[in-house]
């Protein structure tokens, strides 16, 4: 069965330095893999996804995750953290041959000033 | 264009009643799947609805059973309330014709408070 960690449940950093949130999947075959933001109050959000072609996915807001096979991880990245990219979020795997989601436990992510 | 809208925002509930949700799909979308969120967890797949049935099912029990219209609006119905059934359920619609992408467009969630 398709699963994913995600490796830390709080990230602080502040404003201007870098982000890393880590995720490791579990997979018999090449995955489909998601990022996914949730702001208070709001619904989730589609940051980027990797669906078996460039390794290294580009997303909105300045994210980017490079599939890794060998280490079985895709870790989210962001070279200069903003205020406003504090929230929670979740690795996502799909379902082989469907669309069922299968997300991460999360990670929330504070910026300080 | 619209995306994903559900509604109510927020519901009240006692033990043993029943509740309905409800979701209407981004414009263009065809599939509806329900999520349950609880606190501090990430969602769970309940189940996923296409042409007006259900196409795939999570591991949640009987109580919890929906419906989609020809319109692609769907419904979430739960009976026979529990505490733990308190969450924020979320609707999230995609393409089937475009499931190689597997990208799911998601509402602001409804928040049950079962009481």
């Amino acid at each position: 069965a398709q699963s994913v960690t995600q490796l830390d449940s709080h990230v602080s950093v502040s404003e201007g330095t870098p982000v890393l949130l880590r995720c490791n999947y579990s997979s018999s075959y090449s995955p489909s893999l998601f990022w996914y933001v949730q702001h208070p109050n709001k619904g989730l959000q589609l940051l980027l996804k990797y669906t078996s072609a460039a390794t290294l996915v580009k997303g909105i807001n300045g994210f980017e995750a490079e599939f890794k096979k060998s280490e079985t991880s895709f870790h989210l990245t962001k070279p200069s953290a903003h205020m406003s990219d504090a929230a929670e979020y979740f690795c996502v795997v799909s379902e082989r041959n469907t669309d069922k989601l299968i997300f991460g436990t999360g990670t929330r992510l504070q910026v300080f000033p | 264009d619209a995306g994903v809208t559900q509604s109510p925002t927020h519901l009240i509930k006692t033990r043993g009643q029943q509740v309905t949700l409800r979701c209407s799909p981004k414009s263009g979308h065809d599939t509806v799947s329900w999520y349950q969120q609880a606190l501090g967890q990430g969602p769970q797949f309940i189940f996923q609805y296409y042409e007006e049935e259900e196409r795939q099912r999570g591991n949640f029990p009987d109580r919890f059973s929906g419906h989609q219209f020809p319109n692609y609006s769907s419904e979430l119905n739960v009976n026979a309330l529990l505490l733990g059934d308190s969450a924020l359920y979320l609707c999230a619609s995609s393409n089937l014709g475009l499931a190689a992408t597997y990208e799911q467009y998601f509402g602001p969630g409804t928040r049950l408070t079962v009481t």
